[in-house]
């Protein structure tokens, strides 16, 4: 589709449960990136691929936050172990080119965790 | 490291008034510069770009140039609507020869009331 569907829109977890994030990104486009985006509106780059390999990944909290985008499956962001502060509104978006004109954004995934 | 300085909001306008919504940014070298529009509930959606100095970007009524002198890419629009309510994010990025990440700025959330 002509979409960057995220699913779920909503996901509420308890402090120390993990959470899994997806994104399919528009067929055809092989570049997705994450974003965050926290209180005040603040956006923060977190990975971006290249089909499946991980061509940035320099805004990743590593030590509980991974991802991968296998072929022929959703994206996916996982964060083990929740903390408070991992409540915010995660983007995925997509391109076709290897530059930043051809960015589509999802509609995001709110992750509150409580 | 590279960054995006908007002016803080809320903006509260009548319908027909004139909008400015400043932006200046810090980075080494020569950045491409956009506009971003956030609906509520929804993802980003790009509304402008400017790629090097002196550029104008325009879309839907708004406009935008870049200023390498003042390092700006100041926001108009001469007559705001309604359905112009949004958050709108100044973003910088330097995207030629590889797939680079947007730096956004902190958001202006505008309200325009009948």
């Amino acid at each position: 589709g002509e979409e960057v569907a995220q699913t779920p829109k909503h996901l509420v977890r308890g402090e120390g449960q993990k959470a899994k994030l997806y994104c399919a990104p528009i067929k055809g486009h092989s570049y997705v990136f994450w974003y965050q985006q926290v209180l005040k509106n603040e956006f923060k780059f977190l990975i971006s691929f290249q089909n499946e390999n991980v061509f940035d990944e320099t805004g990743m909290p590593k030590e509980r936050f991974s991802a991968k985008c296998l072929p022929n499956s959703p994206c996916s962001l996982e964060i083990q172990a929740t903390k408070l502060e991992d409540s915010a509104v995660y983007f995925c978006a997509s391109s076709q080119s290897r530059d930043v004109y051809g960015y589509t954004f999802g509609s995001g995934t709110r992750l509150t965790v409580v | 490291g590279d960054s995006v300085t908007q002016m803080e909001g809320p903006v509260t306008l009548s319908e027909e008034a004139f909008l400015t919504i400043n932006c200046t940014y810090t980075a080494t070298g020569y950045p491409s510069l956009f506009w971003y529009v956030q609906y509520p509930g929804e993802g980003l959606q790009l509304l402008l770009k400017a790629t090097k100095a002196d550029d104008k970007g325009s879309n839907k009524g708004f406009e935008a140039t870049y200023r390498k002198e003042t390092t700006s890419f100041h926001l108009e629009k001469g007559s705001v609507q309604v359905s112009d309510s949004a958050v709108y994010f100044c973003a910088l990025s330097f995207s030629s020869g590889s797939a680079r990440q947007l730096t956004f700025g902190s958001g202006t959330q505008l309200t325009v009331l009948p």
